[in-house]
């Protein structure tokens, strides 16, 4: 079974648009991470939040996670055309990362 | 270049044939992932190496499924036997050591005819 889902499946914005992404895992992790996939292409990482961080910023993304609720969020603000892919949160519960299902998301100029 | 490179980019076969897809990972990274993704999918594990570690195999959905890591540097992933349902994204990741962030090579698209 899935480690990781993310929520929603896809997701369409304008330009400018905040777009907000949430993941929820199932056993406890001391990190989560959150990657990028553009069609045609590799997972890029994003940015990793510790189980003792709450928030964590890189540049337009704002990261957030709640060990009580086992959840994550990844927000990106001022969406732009070039932010449309496949967004994945991974966890590792063990020694290895597991991805979840990913959301899709169109950014429309 | 110094990222994660894989070979073949694409590879269409026939059915029954056996494919070798290969993994070149960055330099000093111990830890090297082999993941499948078929078309609008998230990712499935297939295997991983650490070190000088047995590999874990728990992710190779059949015996058809192997791979190799030769000198802690390249690996290879093998399927026998090629079946239609094998057809997909075969993405290859390393990293510095097990649950750090994981760079990806941009895959070898298997087509299996």
């Amino acid at each position: 079974s899935q480690q990781g889902e993310e929520d929603p499946q896809a997701l369409s914005i304008q330009e400018g648009e905040n777009a907000t992404m949430n993941c929820s895992y199932k056993t406890s992790i001391n990190n989560l991470q959150w990657y990028r996939q553009n069609s045609g292409r590799g997972l890029v990482h994003l940015i990793l939040i510790r189980s003792n961080e709450r928030e964590k910023h890189s540049g337009r993304l704002r990261v957030t996670l709640d060990t009580s609720k086992k959840s994550s969020s990844l927000l990106i603000t001022a969406s732009r055309a070039a932010d449309t892919a496949s967004y994945f949160c991974a966890t590792p519960p063990a020694d290895k990362l597991i991805f979840g299902t990913g959301t899709r998301l169109q950014v429309f100029p | 270049g110094a990222g994660v490179s894989q070979s073949p980019s694409n590879k269409v076969t026939e059915k029954g044939k056996d494919v070798e897809l290969r993994c070149d990972p960055i330099s000093g990274h111990t830890a090297l992932y082999w993941y499948r993704q078929s078309l609008g999918q998230g990712l499935e594990f297939l295997i991983y190496f650490q070190g000088n570690s047995a590999p874990d195999k728990s992710g190779l959905p059949s015996d058809r499924f192997s791979a190799e890591r030769t000198g802690g540097s390249v690996s290879t992933l093998t399927i026998q036997r090629t079946q239609q349902e094998d057809s997909a994204v075969y993405l290859c990741a390393s990293s510095t050591w097990s649950n750090q962030p994981q760079h990806f090579g941009d895959g070898t698209r298997l087509s299996i005819l």
